[in-house]
This record gives structure tokens, sequence and C-alpha cells, in this order.
């Protein structure tokens, strides 16, 4: 079973404060790892991308991953209401190789 | 900017009909998606197809059905719509296999 697990939340942290969201996900195959952002009722939005083990940094996002304990994390620094949104991680589908399987999400808040 | 449209935002159709929704993508992506977003369940893959008349099936194929002529646009037809297919439809494209998926804006179909 390929399983990309997430909080679902909600997160709720403060203006201005980092937001730090977590993935965990089953398959040792896979390569890639994906960050989208979903607003409500709106469709996901790549934010970020990362295939190597360490950080990888852009702009307000860092995205964090580690292989060997199969975890992935997206930080957001100085958290801005505009970032109130589902942030949903993806991993690719080792056994296909076309595909990506997503969690389901976790809900952040950030308050004024 | 890669642009991915789907053919409808919102669509109502009742018990039984055959329903097409269609997407078209305009970077030469070889890689195209059909998922669909119910709360609580996340993002399930339906089909995709990685080439003009290639289609593999997703997780929950039962029910539909897709098509793919050319490379641009690719097709989901439910055959005889069901009030449980009720849902967010959502396209996505990609061009290297298991790699960053690009949304359309989503179809919000509800079948009375």
């Amino acid at each position: 079973q390929k399983e990309v697990e997430q909080n679902s939340g909600p997160l709720s942290v403060p203006e201005g404060a980092i937001a730090s969201l977590n993935c965990t996900y089953s398959d040792r195959g896979s390569q890639s790892f994906f960050w989208y952002r979903q607003y409500s009722g709106k469709s996901p939005e790549l934010i970020m991308s990362i295939y190597s083990n360490g950080d990888k940094e852009d702009g307000r996002f860092t995205a964090q991953l580690n292989k060997a304990s199969q975890y992935v994390s997206l930080l957001i620094r100085d958290s801005q209401p505009s970032d109130s949104a589902t942030y949903l991680c993806a991993v690719n589908d080792g056994y296909s190789g076309y595909a990506l399987n997503f969690g389901k999400g976790t809900s952040l808040l950030v308050t004024p | 900017d890669v642009k991915v449209t789907q053919s409808s935002r919102y669509l109502v159709k009742r018990t039984g009909e055959k329903v097409f929704l269609e997407c078209v993508q305009d970077m030469d992506h070889e890689n195209m998606f059909w998922y669909r977003q119910d709360p609580g369940l996340g993002l399930r893959l339906i089909y995709f197809s990685y080439d003009v008349k290639m289609k593999e099936k997703g997780d929950i194929p039962e029910g539909y059905s897709v098509s793919r002529e050319k490379k641009e646009r690719f097709s989901l037809i439910l055959e005889s719509a069901s009030t449980n297919q009720t849902s967010m439809y959502l396209c996505a494209s990609s061009f290297f296999p298991g790699n960053e998926q690009f949304f359309g804006p989503g179809t919000r179909l509800t079948v009375l």
C-alpha cells in the first residue's frame, strides 16, 4: 500500500510565525517530492519540488527531505493570513512511474 | 506558464446521463491525469494517460472511462452518472513521468 500521511490539522499559527508542515511516506522507491497549496474551492497549486536529501529554499518556503526516515516537511516563514490553505504533500509512485500519491492535506490557519 | 483548462467549472446532471468532462493542456505534456477529490478522502486517481490513445487505470476507475485522441486533450466519461459520482473532478498534466503535475481549475459535478 502506497501511503502518504499528513496530520489533517487544523494547524493554527499567529501571523509572522513559522508554520511547520510534515509528511511521511511508505514507498522507499520514491524519488520526487512535492508540496501543493490548495485554497478552499480551488485546485492544487504547486509551490515546491524537492528531489535530494536536505533543504531547499524558495522565498519564505523551505522544503526538507530525509529519505532515510521517509520524511518530508515544509516550513513557511513569516506566515501571512493569505497562507491559510490546505497543503498537500505528493510523492511519485515508484511502482507505476507516472503517478503521484497525495496525502490528504494539512489545513493551515494563520491568525492576524 | 503551463495552462490546463477544463470544459466546465460547475455541472449538474441527472442520474443515468452520460457525462463528458474535457481537459486541455497547452504545454505539450505527455502525461495527463484525472482525479476526483472528496472531503476526507483526498485526491484519488481515476485514470491517467502517458501517450495518445494510451491509458492506464488508477485507483478508482469503476464507472469511468477516458479518451485521448490528441496529445493536448484528455476526456473523462461517466457512462451512466450516479449520485455517488458527485464530486470535484481535477485534471492534471506533467511533462516527465512521476514529476510535478499542473492542475486545471476543476469541475464540480453534481448528479441529481
